[in-house]
Order: C-alpha cells, then structure tokens, then sequence
C-alpha cells in the first residue's frame, strides 16, 4: 500500500531534551515536506526537499533540522525542544516539487513539550 | 505577501443541507487544491483546479475556480454526516509551493 509514515504518533518530552520524528515514504517520491498544524494557523511549512541531499527553508523553520540522505526517508530533528514547539506535525511527499500532483500525508505526530 | 483567506472558519448544519465554503486571495493563483482533513489523519486531496472558471464535480461537491483566478469555492448539496471534517484549499502562486488556508472546520449532524 502506497503511504507515508511517521512515527512516533505522540510524543511528551521535556524543554531540551533532543527528538527525531521519522517519515518514510514507499512511492519513491521526490519530493517531501515538514508541516506544523496549529489551531486557526492552518498548516506552515517547516523545512521541504526537492530530492535526496536537497533540502530549503520553509516557512518557520527556526528550532528544527532535516536531513534527506535517502529518497524514502526525511526525518525531522528538534535538537532542543521548546514549549512553543508543541504542535501537531505532518509529513508529506509528492511525486515531483513542480507540477499539481497530490501531496500524500502521514497521519501526523503530536508533540507535546513541557 | 500573499493573503488567504477561507470562510466560514466554522460550519454546523443538519444532514440534508446545501453549503458553500470559499477560500479568497490578494493575489492570482496558478494552480489550487481542496483538501479534505478527518480526526486523527492528514489531509486527502479531494481536487485540483487550473484553468479561470473552471468547475469540477466529485459526487455531491462541486469545485469552482474564479475566473480572475483568486478565489474558489466548494459547493456540497445534500450534507451528509461523512461530510464532516476541516476542508483546507492550498493555491499555488507563481512559485510551486503551496500556501496553505486555516480551513473550514464542517459538522454534519444527522
């Protein structure tokens, strides 16, 4: 079954305390991206990846790294989790960067930071 | 900076009902996607518009494209309690990534 997939589905941590949140897509998409989801924001754009060891800045990048050393995989770091990081996060990925084809999502991970 | 704008932010009708949901720009897309988003998933892509005026249908919901190409609007008839969910529209402007609305947050009691 063609999917992406994240894990962990809900994560509690602590203020500091390093996390990676992995994604892993079977389609072998080029293209993937990290959203955070935050009542009444809609989804913004944290880091995206036009194919394997491409990586750009989205829109709230601050506080997070990527790495897209595979096409399948783009795992998203938080090297020191703050409060303000607490979200809900999507994985996605597309066929290519350009064009109209759907963006596929994970089924999100919610992070709590205290 | 482009603006985005859906509306309402929050819709609660009996089953049965028609509504419409729009999403509104400052500026002219290229390109957009509806997306259907249910609790505890991610986003669906439930269409994509391209051309000025242009109207698709899926089943009960019809999708429409401005003509000037900044704004779209979705259209289901005859509600039903699988209809509930947030209804997020994504335009695409001169760049290829996508801007993302907050989204309609639409319950369908039955």
């Amino acid at each position: 079954e063609a999917q992406v997939t994240q894990n962990p589905r809900y994560l509690i941590t602590v203020t500091g305390k390093k996390l990676t949140v992995t994604c892993s897509q079977n389609m072998n998409h080029e293209y993937m991206s990290w959203y955070r989801q935050d009542p009444g924001l809609g989804l913004r754009q944290i880091y995206y990846s036009m194919n394997v060891e491409v990586t750009d800045k989205g829109d709230v990048p601050e506080g997070y790294k990527v790495s897209r050393k595979e096409k399948r995989n783009f795992p998203l770091i938080l090297e020191s989790p703050s409060p303000n990081q607490t979200s809900l996060y999507f994985c996605a990925s597309r066929e290519r960067g350009l064009g109209n084809s759907p963006l596929h999502f994970g089924n999100g991970t919610r992070l709590t930071v205290t | 900076t482009q603006l985005l704008e859906q509306s309402p932010q929050f819709l609660s009708i009996q089953e049965g009902e028609n509504l419409t949901v729009y999403c509104n720009s400052s500026s002219v897309f290229s390109s957009l996607q509806w997306y259907r988003q249910e609790p505890g998933e991610g986003p669906v892509l439930l269409v994509t518009v391209v051309t000025g005026g242009e109207v698709k249908k899926l089943k009960r919901l019809t999708f429409q494209f401005g003509d000037a190409r900044k704004d779209s609007s979705l259209h289901i008839t005859a509600a039903q309690p699988g209809d509930t969910g947030l209804y997020l529209c994504a335009p695409r402007y001169s760049n290829y990534q996508l801007i993302w609305g907050a989204g309609t947050k639409l319950i369908i009691k039955p």
